[in-house]
């Protein structure tokens, strides 16, 4: 599985719009990106996953640029619900695949102030 | 709510103890992953059942066992605990064996801590 290398931290204020940034250098062809937000002591909850170019939902979008190396989760005017541990994952999407499980790293610990 | 139910939501036990963990994956689902969860090594999956079959291994110690039951439910076994054990554990379930095409739901998680 792709390794994935993302921000440790980052903090905003509310009404922004935050950009997340993920590298992912050794992406397969085969590879879907997936983020996902997680709050203390709860688990990871499902924000989006695209392919390639551009996808949105009504939570946040993903920019993919061609070459699929890295990925931008973007938050639009974030509110103070927001501040969470966001982790950027790349999976095989062969269903036969086998894959170990999503590879989590540590995440972005996003914090939005007042 | 992600469908999945886990239990107990709080396990305290003493070293070398041995507890058992329950997970119920959403209704129709066939995939049950479980994954460990600690301040200093994040999230790290360890195991995956598909249909009450073991699919995938991650970095599952071999004090650590898992089963998948017909009726789907699946249970994590921890045995001869150490310290280190204490973390959170997740279990996620998805409809089928590969890891994107479905995104993965993740229950509430139990949180053990060993004493």
């Amino acid at each position: 599985l792709a390794k994935t290398t993302q921000p440790i931290s980052m903090d905003s204020y509310e009404g922004q719009e935050v950009n997340i940034t993920c590298s992912h250098n050794n992406i397969a062809t085969n590879d879907y990106i997936t983020w996902y937000q997680q709050f203390p002591s709860q688990g990871p909850r499902f924000i989006i996953q695209g392919y390639k170019t551009k996808v949105t939902n009504e939570v946040a979008s993903l920019f993919i640029p061609a070459d699929r190396k890295s990925s931008t989760l973007s938050l639009p005017r974030v509110s103070l619900s927001d501040t969470a541990v966001y982790y950027c994952l790349v999976g095989d999407i062969n269903p036969g695949g086998g894959a170990d499980g999503l590879t989590f790293g540590k995440g972005t610990h996003l914090i939005i102030q007042p | 709510d992600s469908g999945v139910t886990q239990t107990p939501k709080h396990l305290i036990t003493a070293t070398g103890q041995r507890v058992t963990l329950r997970c119920s994956p959403r209704s129709g689902d066939l995939s049950v992953y479980w994954y460990q969860q600690s301040l200093d090594q994040g999230l790290q999956f360890l195991i995956q059942y598909y249909n009450g079959e073991e699919r995938a291994k991650g970095n599952i110690l071999e004090r650590f066992s898992a089963q998948q039951f017909p009726d789907l439910h699946s249970e994590l076994n921890l045995s001869s605990l150490e310290l280190g054990d204490s973390a959170l554990y997740f279990c996620a379930s998805s409809p089928l064996p590969g890891a994107s095409i479905e995104t993965q739901y993740f229950g509430p998680g139990t949180r053990l801590l060993v004493l």
